[in-house]
């Protein structure tokens, strides 16, 4: 068993590029496809990355995705930044069979 | 389009059950996982399993084991997830969701109360 640990907040200014975390406790976070969701308040959440580093369509290209296995974390990044943008965003993983998500990231723009 | 459409908000008494309903439409529905996901007031998203509609397997994350049941009408489309012996701690925003490339559809969510 893993846990994928986020910072509680963020804040950055419009037009800013902010990139969000998330390290995996243990074992390779190359190991299992990562992806991250936006959720809005009083919304469900909405995919933004999957598989590491791909995009749904209708995502815009400010929304890129990564992994580093030096220090077995993930990364969300997002430039040209909106008020729009402001949200809660979760990191989710495999544990095997299981979804593992992240605690969640709170982004504001101001 | 794909769509999830979940059941009603609930209002249930502690040592109930609940059965909360997400049908499916827009997509071939054996093809693509169904996942339940919770989320407590002001919390994060919590895992609780995932269905596949094609025969029905099951796999329940590991604190829901033996208070979750996962089924399925495939002629309606439509997964089901029960749970049992609520406490208030159950209070939460029940999610459904697709498994195909990342959870890229979800249900709008329905509201579980669990009080006395």
């Amino acid at each position: 068993n893993f846990m994928l640990t986020q910072p509680h907040s963020v804040s950055e200014s419009p037009g800013k590029t902010v990139t969000l975390s998330c390290t995996r406790s243990s074992g390779n976070i190359g190991n299992n496809y990562v992806q991250w969701y936006q959720q809005r308040p009083g919304s469900a959440p909405s995919c933004v990355i999957y598989e590491h580093k791909e995009r749904p369509s209708g995502v815009p290209d400010r929304f890129s995705g990564s992994i580093d296995t030096s220090s077995n974390s993930a990364s969300l990044t997002i430039s040209g930044l909106k008020t729009d943008d402001e949200a809660d965003y979760y990191c989710q993983s495999y544990d095997g069979d299981n979804q593992v998500f992240g605690g969640g990231t709170k982004l504001t723009v101001l | 389009q794909v769509q999830l459409v979940q059941s009603g908000a609930e209002v249930k008494k502690p040592g109930a059950s609940v059965k909360i309903s997400c049908r499916a439409s827009g997509y071939t529905f054996k093809i693509y996982y169904i996942h339940w996901v919770r989320q407590a007031p002001g919390q994060g998203l919590e895992w609780i399993g995932r269905l596949n509609p094609s025969g029905g397997s099951t796999i329940t994350a590991q604190s829901f084991q033996g208070r979750v049941t996962m089924t399925m009408d495939t002629s309606a489309t439509t997964v089901f997830m029960e749970l049992s012996s609520l406490g208030p701690e159950d209070t939460a925003v029940y999610y459904c969701s697709r498994g195909g490339s990342g959870n890229d559809h979800w249900g709008q969510g329905t509201l579980l109360t669990v009080s006395s």
